[in-house]
């Protein structure tokens, strides 16, 4: 079985700030991890993918996530936190061999401050 | 375009009164998804299905229906309709064989019931 912890429910930080949102995933088999993103009052989008050998994965609006094996970890960085990025942040696994599932973790609303 | 779409985005309904959420995407998906997004609670999943005439239960199943006659169509199905119902839905697609591995979500239904 495959599961998703998001540490932190709400994070603030200030315009200009890192931004680092925590995700922690159990799976038995080699995973792939998403990061999707919801803003206010809109569906969810991809904000970024793991799929294979790159460990730092690069997305949109200047986002990236480093998977570390080690660490079964898939932390969301960006190094300078816009007021726009104000949204709600959803880290999931899904097995490769496409047997089980996609798993969501239960989110992490981040609150950017002027 | 590819996309996933459902309907009704917006729907006000009263206890007992069956309704069907439609969903439907053009991407020649295999896998289709239903979830529910409750403030605190994340994404749960409702129903999912690998395949035509091949559906499971999630982790929230209660209350619910849902049929897949058709590749393209997911419609979910609540019978007899309940205020602890009320939430925001999403329907998802993915596909199956080969090309992008990660969910394809709808715009979002927003079910209220009195």
């Amino acid at each position: 079985a495959q599961s998703v912890t998001q540490l932190g429910s709400h994070v603030s930080v200030s315009e200009g700030a890192l931004v680092l949102l925590r995700c922690n995933y159990s799976s038995s088999v080699p995973p792939y991890l998403f990061w999707y993103v919801q803003y206010p009052n809109q569906g969810l989008q991809l904000l970024l993918k793991y799929t294979s050998a790159a460990t730092l994965v690069k997305g949109i609006n200047g986002f990236e996530a480093e998977f570390k094996k080690s660490e079964t970890s898939f932390h969301l960085t960006k190094p300078s936190a816009h007021m726009s990025d104000a949204a709600e942040y959803f880290c999931a696994v899904s097995a490769r061999n496409y047997g089980q599932n996609f798993v969501f973790g239960p989110g992490t609303r981040l609150s950017v401050l002027p | 375009e590819a996309q996933v779409t459902q309907n009704p985005r917006y729907l006000i309904t009263v206890t007992g009164k069956k309704l069907t959420v439609t969903c439907s995407q053009n991407m020649n998906h295999e896998y289709m998804s239903w979830y529910r997004q409750d403030p605190g609670l994340g994404l749960r999943q409702i129903y999912y299905s690998m395949n035509v005439e091949v559906t499971d239960k999630g982790d929230v199943p209660e209350g619910y229906k849902v049929s897949r006659k058709e590749k393209r169509n997911f419609p979910l199905i609540l019978e007899s309709p309940s205020p602890n119902q009320t939430s925001l839905y999403f329907c998802a697609s993915r596909g199956l064989a080969g090309g992008p591995v990660e969910l394809f979500f709808g715009e979002g239904s927003r079910l209220t019931v009195l």
